[in-house]
């Protein structure tokens, strides 16, 4: 159980160019999701909260213009990276929790290359 | 300062040997949570600690929470092949607000020799 989704996994694109990352709950409903970002040999790093129709909350330093974040369903999150730069090149990886007693449970990963 | 230092950083050991790893909080935890990552993957929920004193474990992995509720403990009884990859844990302290948003250790690279 708690089987996380993310979808897709490795995308290579032009400069400019705007990506879109889905993150799906599989077998839970979740509650609430969150969005990372991890840089080569590092921790990761949160960059939003979203909730099921609200808006996302994102943490300190992280475009909310250029990351836009959509929760539109309770199995559903998805991440647009919006006219995305090299700078943006990364590994991001979401979770879902399905409930406060509820670990986060973590999808694969997407590894975004901006070209 | 970092509110979260896990250590050791890195960790080689023998197949077969036992390991622990360390979490250390500088503020009491609300829960304290353990994944491990293969690197570039997502990460494998372990286990969950919220109470002080708390202990768990599943097959050769056992996890506690102090007392205090500030530091945490894996370890890895007869490692194998299988157990190597990067342990993160991860801080709630928020006691259920701010969405249970977790913060994370650097992590430790952990790799059993055959």
């Amino acid at each position: 159980g708690a089987v996380v989704s993310q979808h897709p996994s490795w995308v290579i694109c032009k400069s400019g160019t705007s990506v879109k990352i889905e993150c799906r709950s599989l077998d839970f409903q979740a509650t609430t999701m969150f969005w990372y970002r991890q840089f080569p040999k590092q921790s990761l790093m949160l960059m939003a909260t979203s909730n099921e129709g609200s808006k996302a909350t994102y943490e300190q330093g992280v475009e909310k213009d250029k990351f836009l974040i959509n929760h539109a369903s309770l199995t559903l999150s998805t991440l647009t990276v919006t006219s995305a730069h090299p700078e943006d090149s990364s590994f991001y990886i979401c979770s879902a929790k399905g409930g406060w007693d509820q670990p986060q449970h973590f999808g694969d990963g997407t590894r975004l290359s901006i070209l | 300062s970092q509110e979260l230092e896990q250590s050791p950083q890195s960790l080689i050991v023998q197949e077969g040997k036992n390991l622990t790893i360390n979490c250390t909080s500088s503020k009491t935890l609300y829960g304290l949570y353990w994944y491990k990552q293969k690197y570039g993957e997502g990460l494998i929920f372990l286990m969950m600690l919220q109470k002080g004193g708390e202990e768990k474990s599943h097959e050769k992995i056992t996890a506690k929470l102090d007392e205090k509720k500030q530091q945490s403990s894996l370890h890895i009884t007869a490692s194998q092949p299988s157990h190597a990859g990067i342990y993160l844990c991860g801080a709630d302290w928020a006691s259920g607000g701010s969405n249970y948003k977790l913060t994370f250790g650097k992590g430790t690279l952990l790799t059993v020799n055959p």
